[in-house]
């Protein structure tokens, strides 16, 4: 069983930066598992930021970055904003074709 | 604007069937891989299982946890994508999401399963 680890919750100070990790427990997270990240907020459906590591949509504000950091996926978001409190979500592709995602990470601005 | 609207969900017995449908709009559905992925209520996301294009010979992929209880497919002239659940399990119960690969999402249908 593929398990795909995040931190449980992080917290962070306005205007701070943080960065959200997600590994997998088959060994390093390299661009052949298309990492993606999603925002999700109480009571809504989720939103897409980060698709295949570092590219962003068209909504996904700037201070919103991917990467793969010490072989793990990351998601860094500089000058948070209060808005930017929510669960973030990771979710690779294993073999190109079977997607898992991380428990979440809550994110908390304080 | 890009429209995902999932409908289907509601309550069912253990053991039983329920068909979800999720209606797109917006885009050029039959070039897009689509997805179905659950939530349980206070839980996090799971990703379900994913249907190609036609150029990919429709394949599809499930969660380990559903492979052989459910089925994806899709009708590109109607723009939808369906999941078929069948032996359900009290453990089945959820928001259920359809997202296009990558992107957009819907809003859910919720499915419960209880006796």
């Amino acid at each position: 069983q593929t398990v795909v680890t995040q931190e449980p919750s992080l917290t962070v100070s306005p205007g701070g930066t943080v960065t959200l990790t997600c590994a997998s427990s088959t060994g390093a997270v390299t661009s052949g598992y298309y990492p993606n990240w999603f925002q999700q907020k109480p009571g809504q459906a989720p939103r897409s930021l980060i698709y295949n590591i570092d590219n962003k949509y068209s909504w996904t504000p700037a201070r919103f970055s991917g990467s793969l950091l010490g072989g793990k996926a990351a998601l860094t978001l500089s000058g948070v904003q209060p808005e930017d409190e929510a669960e973030y979500y990771c979710l690779l592709y294993y073999g190109g074709a079977q997607g898992v995602f991380g428990g979440g990470t809550k994110l908390t601005v304080l | 604007e890009v429209q995902l609207v999932e409908s289907g969900g509601g309550l069912v017995q253990p053991g039983g069937s329920l068909k979800l449908s999720c209606a797109a709009s917006g885009f050029t559905f039959s070039a897009s891989a689509m997805h179905w992925v659950r939530q349980a209520s206070g839980k996090g996301l799971e990703w379900v299982g994913r249907i190609r294009t036609k150029p990919n010979n429709y394949a599809t992929t499930y969660a380990a946890s559903v492979e052989g209880r459910f089925t994806i497919s899709r009708d590109d002239s109607r723009n939808t994508v369906f999941l078929q659940m069948n032996s359900l399990k009290t453990e089945d119960a959820a928001l259920y999401y359809c997202f296009k690969e990558g992107d957009h999402w819907g809003q859910g249908t919720l499915v419960s399963v209880s006796s």
